[in-house]
């Protein structure tokens, strides 16, 4: 019940194309959704987060959709720039008196080709 | 300015041997995580601490310990290493200001672990 799953694991567009980054989750008591974004040799950064009180959230170039009935959302990124070839990671996170607790996707690597 | 530092960034390590990872934060955060990251897995909680002196199991713990000495450094230990633990580990740090989740971790830059 605390898996997030991440889909495709990989993925490459042409600059200019929108990519579409897929995620889901198990447990409906997630209420948090962040996307990591990580280039190769550096640490995760946060990129763009979600309440699942939001439907929709944008951020320049980058949009999440969220659905919560459905327990999916996706990262949409527009006009898509090489400089955007990395790997994002969706999460899911709860909160509890004290705390929080959060799980991460096994990540969609993205290649962005000029 | 880095805030989030691991020391070392490489390490070659022999099975059965201790290996001590490092990381210093600058954020002044009460929360720390130790993660591996392995292909295919994502990022993976080990050991997390929310105060010095202090630590908390997290997903994947055996095999590991961890010391929370200050607020500032958290340092992952591994007293027999294993094959199976070669990976990139990565330490974060963050506010965790309540419950409500909607915290940022800010992550260091890893450190590359090869256990022979």
């Amino acid at each position: 019940q605390q898996q997030v799953r991440q889909s495709p694991q990989s993925l490459t567009v042409w600059e200019g194309e929108t990519a579409i980054l897929n995620c889901s989750y198990e447990n409906s008591a997630f209420d948090y959704f962040p996307w990591y974004q990580q280039f190769p040799g550096e640490g995760p950064a946060l990129l763009i987060s979600i309440l699942s009180v939001s439907d929709k959230k944008e951020d320049g170039r980058f949009t999440i959709f969220f659905n919560k009935r459905e327990k999916k959302l996706s990262l949409h990124i527009a006009d898509s720039q090489p400089g955007d070839s990395a790997t994002y990671f969706c999460a899911a996170s709860k909160g509890y008196p004290g705390g929080y607790k959060v799980v991460f996707g096994s990540g969609t690597r993205l290649l962005v080709s000029p | 300015e880095a805030a989030v530092t691991q020391s070392p960034r490489s390490k070659v390590a022999v099975t059965g041997g201790k290996v001590t990872l490092s990381c210093h934060q600058t954020n002044n955060h009460d929360y720390m995580y130790w993660y591996r990251q392995d292909t295919g897995h994502g990022l993976r909680l080990i050991h997390y601490s929310y105060v010095a002196d202090s630590t908390e199991k997290g997903d994947i713990p055996d095999g590991y310990k961890a010391s929370r000495p200050s607020q500032e450094n958290f340092s992952l230990i591994l007293e027999l290493a294993s094959l199976s633990q070669t990976a990139v580990y990565f330490c974060a740090s963050s506010d965790a200001k309540g419950w409500g989740g909607q915290d940022t971790q800010y992550f260091g830059p890893g450190t590359r672990l090869l256990v022979l």
